[in-house]
C-alpha cells in the first residue's frame, strides 16, 4: 500500500522566504509527526497531532514554525522568513495510534536556505 | 545532557564480523526501546523493537540495561547491506520519540 509521502522532495530558499512543506500520511493513521534531521544528527521531534489536534508543539524552535493538520490527514509545516539555521531534512512520520511503538517516516524534503 | 547519546563512529566492520554498539539513554522512567536503521539519504525505518528480556531476530540482537541505562545492537556475520546508520530511539513519558545521532556503520568487503 501507499506510505508516507511528503512534497516537494527538494526545496532552496532565500533567506527571508517564506517555506511551506507538505506531508501526506498513510490513510486511516491518527497520529503525524514532524521531525527535524540535520546533517549528521538524528530526527530532532517538532510537533505532533493526533488527528486534527495539535497536541504537543514544545518542539518547534521558533514562532517561524507552524505545523496544522486541518481536516485530520495532509499535514504543513510552515517555515516563515528561513535562516541558514533552517536548513536540514524535515521528516515526517505517521502512526496509527498510541502507543506509538512504530512510526512509518516519509522520504522528507531536504529544505536548503541561501 | 541529551536524553539519547550514541557514539556516531563510523564502525567499520570486516564483512562476516560482529559488531556490536551501544546508546545511553537520561530518562530512567523511560518505557520503551527501539532501534531504527537509516540508509544513506533515506527514511528511518524500524528494525526491532528492545524487551527487558532481549530481543533476538536473526542476525540482530538487542539488550537492555535498565539498571546503567543503556541499550546494545549486536549483529552476527555482517553483511555489506547492513551497511547504514543504527538509530537507538527512546520513547519517553509524553510518549515522544527521542532519536540518538546513530552509530553509522559501514562493512567491509
Amino acid at each position: 500500500g501507499a506510505g508516507v509521502s511528503q512534497s516537494p522532495r527538494y526545496k532552496v530558499a532565500k533567506r527571508g522566504q517564506d517555506v511551506a512543506l507538505r506531508c501526506d500520511p498513510i490513510s486511516g493513521h491518527v497520529s503525524l509527526f514532524w521531525y527535524q534531521q540535520a546533517l549528521g544528527q538524528g530526527p530532532e521531534f517538532l510537533t505532533y497531532f493526533q488527528n486534527e489536534a495539535q497536541l504537543d508543539k514544545s518542539g518547534l524552535p521558533s514562532d517561524r514554525f507552524f505545523a496544522e493538520r486541518p481536516e485530520g490527514s495532509v499535514s504543513t509545516l510552515k517555515i516563515q522568513r528561513t535562516q541558514q539555521e533552517d536548513s536540514a531534512v524535515y521528516l515526517c512520520a505517521s502512526s496509527p495510534r498510541e502507543p506509538h511503538n512504530e512510526q512509518f517516516f516519509g522520504p522528507g524534503t531536504r529544505l536548503t536556505v541561501l | 545532557r541529551k536524553e539519547v547519546e550514541q557514539d556516531p563512529g563510523p564502525f567499520n566492520v570486516p564483512e562476516g564480523a560482529t559488531v556490536a554498539f551501544n546508546c545511553t539513554y537520561s530518562n530512567s522512567a523511560s518505557q520503551s526501546f527501539f532501534w531504527y536503521r537509516q540508509d544513506c539519504r533515506k527514511e528511518p525505518k524500524l528494525l526491532m523493537s528492545v524487551y527487558s528480556s532481549g530481543n533476538e531476530d536473526g542476525r540482530f540482537t538487542a539488550q537492555l540495561n535498565r539498571a546503567s541505562q543503556y541499550i546494545s545492537l549486536l549483529i552476527r556475520d555482517s553483511k555489506l547491506s547492513d551497511s547504514a546508520t543504527y538509530l537507538c530511539v527512546v520513547v519517553g513519558g509524553n510518549n515522544r520519540l527521542a532519536f540518538g545521532k546513530g552509530n553509522q556503520v559501514v562493512v567491509i568487503p
